[in-house]
């Protein structure tokens, strides 16, 4: 299909790890992206992974690419209240078209 | 540095209207793409420009057009507003002609009634 698929819901306990997952389409992206949104806020770029890595690590923020697969994984450590919000995959299909799947709703609990 | 401004935030509209969004990029930056965000559809891309040339273009009726100008000041219209362009119109902006960052504003949200 053309959908970049990712999970809709994801609760977890604060201080534990989430992980949020994407699937995406197509093979010749160059780049792929997660995206963070608060309520009534746009987007925010967390962190971009380029199709040729396999890991990328930014504080927190670990980002797991397989290829063959076609999946993206977001990995949060340690993960906080403030980090509830709606999490975005987004692929590059060329040129500056970003395409993004319907977001996971990330519900930190104290 | 400023991030990626849009104007105005709310925007209250009855079908049969046209409305005028604005965004200003972060300075330096030359592309800023549109995005129309609803509950139903997701994101969804509108358009894209640099240097005041539209590169791609999205799925969407003849009624959304853009344009940018000189200082990378972007606008996109609507015309003839119908109940289902209720969303939050979001723009983005990057450095260069290569997409890898691209910051997005806050949003304008648009109602229809």
């Amino acid at each position: 299909g053309e959908d970049v698929e990712q999970s809709l819901f994801l609760s977890v306990r604060e201080g534990d790890s989430s992980v949020i997952n994407c699937t995406y389409t197509d093979s010749s992206s160059t780049y792929l992206y997660w995206y963070k949104q608060e309520p009534g806020a746009g987007l925010q770029l967390l962190t971009y992974i380029f199709s040729n890595m396999d890991m990328k690590q930014d504080q927190r923020l670990t980002v797991l690419l397989n290829k063959k697969d076609k999946h993206l994984s977001l990995r949060i450590a340690d993960t906080q209240t403030g980090d509830s919000a709606i999490y975005f995959c987004a692929e590059n299909r060329g040129y500056s078209t970003l395409t993004f799947g319907k977001g996971t709703m990330l519900l930190v609990s104290p | 540095k400023a991030g990626v401004t849009q104007t105005p935030r709310y925007l209250i509209k009855t079908r049969g209207q046209q409305v005028t969004l604005s965004c200003s990029p972060i300075s330096g930056h030359r592309s800023v793409s549109w995005y129309q965000q609803t509950p139903g559809q997701g994101l969804q891309f509108l358009f894209e420009y640099f240097s005041e040339t539209q590169r791609n273009k999205g799925n969407f009726p003849g009624r959304f057009s853009g344009r940018q100008f000189s200082n990378s000041r972007s606008e996109m219209n609507v015309s003839t507003l119908e109940l289902g362009d209720s969303a939050l119109y979001l723009c983005a902006s990057s450095a260069g002609q290569g997409l890898i960052e691209q910051f997005f504003g806050p949003g304008t949200r648009l109602t229809v009634l």
